[in-house]
């Protein structure tokens, strides 16, 4: 079965702009979590949505926001970009919520530049 | 805040070699530590432990969960060029959030 399709693949902004990413998750997964990787920093973890729903979110400011749709795809919105938004984005999907032990399977993700 | 640090940062070793990477985590409420392995963009699943002293093995690669020192441990035996990659260690607590480390990146050389 299809696995994480995560879209665009690249992109590149500048300061500023906004961004929208898009994550279509496992055929038949619920919930959909967000990350954002960079060197310095690691894996870290934006926010996690079920059923449409958001259930847990990170300590990332206001302009990072997401949402989930009824067929589960899920976006995620990053505005006012600053330079140090440039990372590798990731979502990630499972059949049930993180905390109930479901394993996660990660899409390739979405490199963003911001210039 | 939760915590997960993991040793060493990279790690460059000889095929047929083997290898253990670390990891150290602080935690409220802890429900399962996980391993992954990023190779080049999406990390894949490894292992899940949330008992103690009960070894997960897959092939070549093993890990044991010691939730009384609060770190956990992943194997590698016999090295293969296959294997280079960044192992990341993520944990589970009561926020529900799982906390990645920073990752080991393993280089292994024909």
């Amino acid at each position: 079965k299809a696995g994480v399709t995560q879209t665009p693949r690249y992109l590149i902004k500048t300061r500023g702009q906004q961004v929208t990413l898009s994550c279509s998750p496992i055929s038949g997964h619920r919930s959909v979590s967000w990350y954002q990787q960079t060197p310095g920093q690691g894996l870290q973890f934006l926010f996690e949505y079920f059923s449409e729903t958001q259930r847990n979110k990170g300590n990332f400011p206001g302009r990072f926001s997401g949402r989930q749709f009824s067929n589960s795809r899920s976006e995620m919105n990053v505005s006012t970009l600053e330079l140090g938004d440039s990372a590798l984005y990731l979502c990630a999907s499972s059949l049930s919520r993180a905390r109930d032990g479901g394993e996660l399977f990660f899409g390739e993700g979405s490199r963003l530049t911001v210039l | 805040e939760d915590k997960v640090v993991q040793s060493p940062l990279s790690l460059v070793v000889h095929e047929g070699d083997t290898v253990t990477l670390n990891c150290s985590y602080e935690v409220t409420n802890f429900r399962s530590l996980l391993w992954y392995k990023q190779e080049k963009k999406a990390p894949t699943f490894l292992f899940m432990l949330t008992s103690s002293g009960i070894e997960k093995k897959s092939g070549r690669l093993s890990s044991i969960l010691d939730k009384k020192e609060l770190f956990s441990i992943l194997n590698i035996t016999a090295t293969q060029t296959g294997d280079s990659a960044v192992y990341l260690c993520a944990v589970e607590g009561g926020s529900e959030k799982l906390v990645f480390g920073k990752g080991t990146k393993l280089t292994v050389n024909p």
